[in-house]
């Protein structure tokens, strides 16, 4: 069973605009998120992360907001960059100390048009 | 810093073979994982090795094995192909967050 859900497979969004992926978990467990980022033909890259801890997490243009009782996560982009166009993966794992079994979601590919 | 080195990138094999796939981290992570990536499932973790121990597992039969090497490179075996193992097979070294190879393109004919 799909433990980490991201119910948009693809997103479009013009540059300069705010790029919002959404991703949803079932497992109370987890308390450790993760946002990769995929390009065709490459292994996912880490983007950024977050604590069960917080509810916010800040990167540059990355933002990830954490909603736990709503078992709810997600990641802005703001501005979005033509480059920013790849697929975007949410994880999740239980604990960030007991080694990575990451669960990831199936993914949104996100096209940033000029 | 060389990144994670998957070998080979791209196999062709036949129903009822068994495959081996090569994963060397980065230097100095001794943390290695695996994991699956298709069309309908997305990325699905395999298994982990930690200094020569597989510390975690997911939920795959038992075709699918691994084992880490003391200079921490890890290799994967599956057994017994079946077309559904074809996929992108995608390994990861880690000290924090996981770094990932660009992986093996699995195709099972």
């Amino acid at each position: 069973d799909q433990q980490v859900k991201q119910n948009s497979p693809s997103l479009s969004v013009q540059e300069g605009r705010i790029s919002i992926l959404n991703c949803d978990y079932t497992n109370s467990m987890f308390d450790y998120f993760l946002w990769y980022k995929k390009y065709p033909a490459e292994g996912p890259t880490f983007l950024i992360s977050i604590s069960s801890i917080k509810d916010k997490n800040e990167d540059g243009r990355f933002t990830v907001f954490l909603n736990k009782s709503a078992k709810h996560l997600s990641l802005h982009i703001v501005p979005s960059q033509p480059g920013d166009s790849a697929v975007y993966f949410c994880a999740a794992t239980p604990n960030s100390n007991s080694g990575y079994a990451l669960n990831f979601g199936k993914g949104t590919s996100l096209l940033v048009t000029p | 810093k060389a990144g994670v080195t998957q070998t080979p990138r791209y196999l062709i094999k036949t129903r009822g073979q068994q495959v081996t796939l090569s994963c060397s981290p980065i230097s100095g992570h001794r943390s290695v994982s695996w994991y699956q990536q298709t069309p309908g499932q997305g990325l699905q973790f395999l298994f982990e090795y930690f200094s020569e121990t597989q510390r975690n597992k997911g939920n795959f039969p038992g075709r699918f094995s691994g084992r880490q090497f003391s200079n921490s490179r890890s290799e994967m075996n599956v057994s017994t192909l079946e077309l559904g193992d074809s996929a992108l097979y995608l390994c990861a070294s880690s000290l924090t967050e996981l770094s990932f190879g660009s992986g093996t393109r699995l195709t099972v004919v």
